[in-house]
Formats: structure tokens, C-alpha cells, sequence
């Protein structure tokens, strides 16, 4: 069993739908969490990182963790053509190695 | 926000050449850095592990010989492919991490290894 386990996708949406991405983890070590979003051919650029359950708002994205059921979610408020990628969830046990989810491709159509 | 440079970021070269990728942290000291190897539509493969003034941690069936990881400074991390063969062609990627906190890991634009 992986350590994270993350919806495959791919997700197809129109623009201004409102898409949720989701991932679970195993190891209830895990206290840091976090989303990347990776568009083709560069590398992954931090979205959002929380350590806490609850949500984290930033603009369009929200952040949800519950870690009574190990349970991680990026909401996408408005989506855009340009919110177009891969989202990839990560988790960590302190500041070091992260284990990553294998991404959720998300197209946004015009 | 904290800036990680990684150059070059496209090589194309003939069988049997080495190739060294340099990794940077532009604001901040990493006390360690990653490398990955990812192929088209999969996700991250952490290939080691590399911490300033240390010798790398390689993740299993990562051949250290082949892969050549450098921390020689706070700022600096290079990846050798020896003697790369087209099976090597990937996109690498570095990440960093200043160690402090729960500051997470920033990503370089990764390179694109194309060995013909």
C-alpha cells in the first residue's frame, strides 16, 4: 500500500466549476501537508502547506485536512484555463524528505 | 518566496557523455536538496538524498555510480549522469530545503535529458 494514495484523474471541467482534488494517507506520523501544482515540462510550484486540521484559504484555493481520517483536499473556487495541470498532494513527518501523491491532471475548457 | 535555479534546462546529447546538472538556491541556504527522475505522466521519483558537506542518500535501486550527487556548499547541488545511455533520458528535478522549520521543499524548473 502506498503511502499516499491520490485521485487519478484525469479531471476535465468547465471554466468557473469549482473542482476538488483529493488524497488519503496511512501513516498518522504524517503532520505537514501539502499541494503543488505542476504545469508540462517545469517543475512543481508549492500552492499551499498547512500542518493543521481545518481549512487554509488562500484566493481561490482552499486547503482541507482532517487527520482523524487521513484525509487531504485542494478545492479550486472559479476555475480558470490556466489553473490547467498537475496537482500533486505531499505529506511529511518535519522539514525533510516529502512523500508525494502520483497527481491528478486537471483541464480547465474555455 | 524562496527561489531554487536549476540549469541547464534542456540537454540533448550523444550516448556515453556525462552530463552534470547544477542545482541552486538563490535566497536561502539548503541544508539539504533532493533529486528526482520523473517520466512523462508519472509522478516524482526520489532518486537521493544530499546534504551539505555529506555524502548523498540514494533511495534504492538508484545506482550511486551512475548518478553523481555534490553538495559541495549550502547553495550548490550538482547531479553527474556518467556515461549516459538513451534509457537514462528523463526530466530531472531538484528540490531544496532550508531545514528550518516546517518551510517545505521549492522545486527547480527541472532538465530535460534527452541522449540519443
Amino acid at each position: 500500500q502506498k503511502e499516499v494514495e491520490q485521485d487519478p484523474g484525469p479531471l476535465s471541467v468547465p471554466e468557473g466549476a469549482i473542482v476538488s482534488l483529493n488524497c488519503t494517507y496511512s501513516n498518522s506520523a504524517f503532520q505537514y501537508f501539502m499541494w503543488y501544482r505542476q504545469y508540462s515540462r517545469k517543475g512543481p510550484e508549492l500552492l499551499m502547506y498547512t500542518y493543521s486540521s481545518g481549512n487554509k484559504e488562500d484566493g481561490r484555493f482552499t486547503a482541507q485536512v482532517d487527520k482523524s481520517s487521513k484525509y487531504i483536499s485542494l478545492f479550486i473556487r472559479d476555475s480558470q484555463p490556466s489553473d490547467s495541470a498537475t496537482y500533486l498532494c505531499a505529506v511529511n513527518t518535519n522539514a525533510g524528505k516529502s512523500t508525494f501523491g502520483d497527481g491528478t491532471t486537471l483541464t480547465v475548457k474555455p | 518566496g524562496a527561489v531554487v535555479s536549476q540549469h541547464p534546462s534542456r540537454v540533448i546529447c550523444k550516448s556515453g557523455t556525462s552530463v552534470k546538472i547544477e542545482c541552486r538556491s538563490l535566497d536561502f541556504q539548503a541544508t539539504t536538496m533532493f533529486w528526482y527522475r520523473q517520466f512523462p505522466k508519472q509522478s516524482l521519483m526520489l532518486m537521493a538524498t544530499s546534504n551539505e558537506g555529506s555524502k548523498a542518500t540514494y533511495e534504492q535501486g538508484v545506482e550511486k555510480d551512475k548518478f553523481l550527487i555534490n553538495h559541495a556548499s549550502l547553495t550548490l547541488s550538482t547531479l553527474t549522469v556518467t556515461s549516459a545511455h538513451p534509457e537514462d533520458s528523463s526530466f530531472y528535478i531538484c528540490s531544496a530545503d532550508s531545514g528550518q522549520g516546517i518551510e517545505p521543499q521549492h522545486f527547480g524548473d527541472g532538465t530535460r535529458l534527452s541522449i540519443l
